[in-house]
């Protein structure tokens, strides 16, 4: 089946230690988007790609980096330097070219939550 | 910059009534508009779309959504409620662009169903 693949599930972390999500599609998309989830303050764009070797700063992209070395994989990491992480992280992907709706294919999240 | 609201953090419905969630937008143009559901501890699930052409737009589960121009709305219905509804609902608005679907998400509302 086609979908989005986010790992691990649950992370835990100490404090000043980076940490890096994983996200895998094998839809053929070729946009991929991280998202941070907050109680009460929906979904804030991090970090977006649409194509590899390139990407692009979100909404809150500080204490945060990507890579995007192969059209399926978008890894996110979490670095030292944000100052909250604890939350919960969804990955998205999305076509751009012909037959776009501009809707958003969900993962099923990683939450991290630092200790 | 877009913006969406929904005025309704939290909803309690009892099963078999009708549902309505709210959600407003600001926008110079037309948007795209979306409503997703997401139970926790997951994913996001795309419930309907609307990006032309008629603004009753009919999506799964039951749902439907209807685009007001005139006030800037694009409000969530369901004429019975099912238990299985209980989740958070989530308004989008976004627009095309070369980079990607940039979708801006409203700060959800929280459904309750009671039996």
């Amino acid at each position: 089946d086609g979908g989005i693949t986010q790992s691990p599930k649950y992370l835990f972390r100490k404090e000043g230690q980076n940490v890096t999500l994983s996200c895998e599609q094998n839809l053929n998309h070729d946009a991929m988007y991280w998202y941070r989830q907050d109680p009460g303050q929906g979904l804030r764009l991090i970090y977006y790609s649409q194509i590899v070797n390139d990407f692009q700063k979100g909404d809150i992209a500080e204490g945060y980096s990507v890579s995007r070395e192969k059209k399926e994989s978008f890894p996110l990491t979490v670095t030292s330097a944000q100052k909250n992480p604890t939350a919960f992280y969804l990955c998205a992907s999305s076509i751009i070219s012909r037959g776009n709706t501009g809707e958003l294919f969900f993962g099923e999240g990683s939450r991290l939550t630092v200790l | 910059a877009q913006s969406v609201t929904q005025p309704d953090i939290h909803i309690t419905v009892s099963e078999g009534a009708s549902l309505e969630l709210r959600c407003n937008y600001s926008y110079g143009a037309t948007p795209y508009l979306f409503w997703y559901v997401q139970s926790p501890g997951q994913g996001l699930q795309l419930l309907l779309k609307y990006f032309s052409g008629d603004t009753l737009v009919q999506g799964i589960k039951g749902f439907e959504a209807e685009f007001k121009r005139s006030q800037s709305s694009f409000n969530l219905r369901k004429p019975s409620v099912h238990w299985s509804d209980a989740a958070e609902y989530f308004c989008a608005v976004g627009f095309l662009t070369g980079g990607g679907n940039k979708l801006t998400f409203g700060t959800g509302t929280q459904l309750k169903v009671e039996l």
